[in-house]
């Protein structure tokens, strides 16, 4: 039963350089997410997919990009990696049935700029 | 835009005795849903507890409890008979069927520690 999926799960990158976390999950959700969480913080929103060939942007969306080809995969791309983000990175999935709005969360990807 | 606002940074208690943990949220929506998450060390994002906002009555589970006051908005968890596994990060998060398709608003969380 893996739910939501990310790899890696800590990550140090240089200052311009990129890369892609990935994010995978096995419930069959239509709602993807992107997250941030920094230190002291609550979770912001980055982006999200409400179903494959559909995403928007959220809260904090400057210096990320996504896409979403499939219904189980969410990447979550990186470009020209700066220190403001450094972070942890949650994926998160969910469906809306009725009152059952649970997110499930990936274990989270600590990523460090230097 | 929703805000989650979480006013007590840390938390103590002692095994065994009652902690309740405030959550104060701002809305004009009329029907959504209310979560508290736990963050233990391992950085896993693990539901607690969820509240609908239709419902009067106050959510529970097992050891863990809402004061749900619609129009208060306030949404407090208690845990009772804590747990030295109870100590971790509790989020309190706010979600809508307006909101970015039903992301969630998080407060910033406050700390509980639980000492023997």
């Amino acid at each position: 039963n893996a739910g939501v999926t990310q790899t890696p799960k800590f990550r140090i990158l240089k200052i311009g350089q990129s890369m892609t976390l990935q994010c995978a999950q096995d419930m069959n959700h239509n709602y993807m997410y992107w997250y941030r969480q920094d230190p002291g913080m609550g979770l912001k929103l980055i982006y999200y997919s409400v179903g494959a060939g559909i995403t928007d942007k959220g809260e904090v969306p400057n210096g990320y990009n996504v896409s979403r080809s499939t219904t189980e995969d969410f990447p979550l791309r990186l470009e020209l990696a700066a220190p403001s983000q450094t972070s942890v990175y949650f994926c998160a999935s969910s469906e809306k049935q009725g009152a059952r709005t649970e997110a499930f969360f990936g274990q989270g990807t600590r990523l460090t700029v230097v | 835009a929703q805000t989650v606002t979480q006013s007590q940074p840390e938390m103590s208690v002692q095994e065994a005795e009652t902690v309740t943990l405030s959550c104060t949220y701002d809305t004009s929506e009329s029907d959504y849903y209310l979560f508290w998450y736990k963050q233990p060390p391992s950085r896993q994002m693990i539901l607690v507890i969820r509240q609908e906002a239709y419902k009067q009555q106050n959510a529970t589970e097992n050891r863990f409890s809402v004061n749900f006051q619609k129009a208060a908005k306030s949404f407090s968890l208690k845990i009772s008979d804590s747990q030295l596994g109870d100590a971790a990060m509790y989020f309190c998060a706010y979600g809508d069927y307006s909101n970015s398709g039903y992301a969630l608003n998080f407060g910033k969380g406050t700390s509980l520690l639980v000492t023997p």
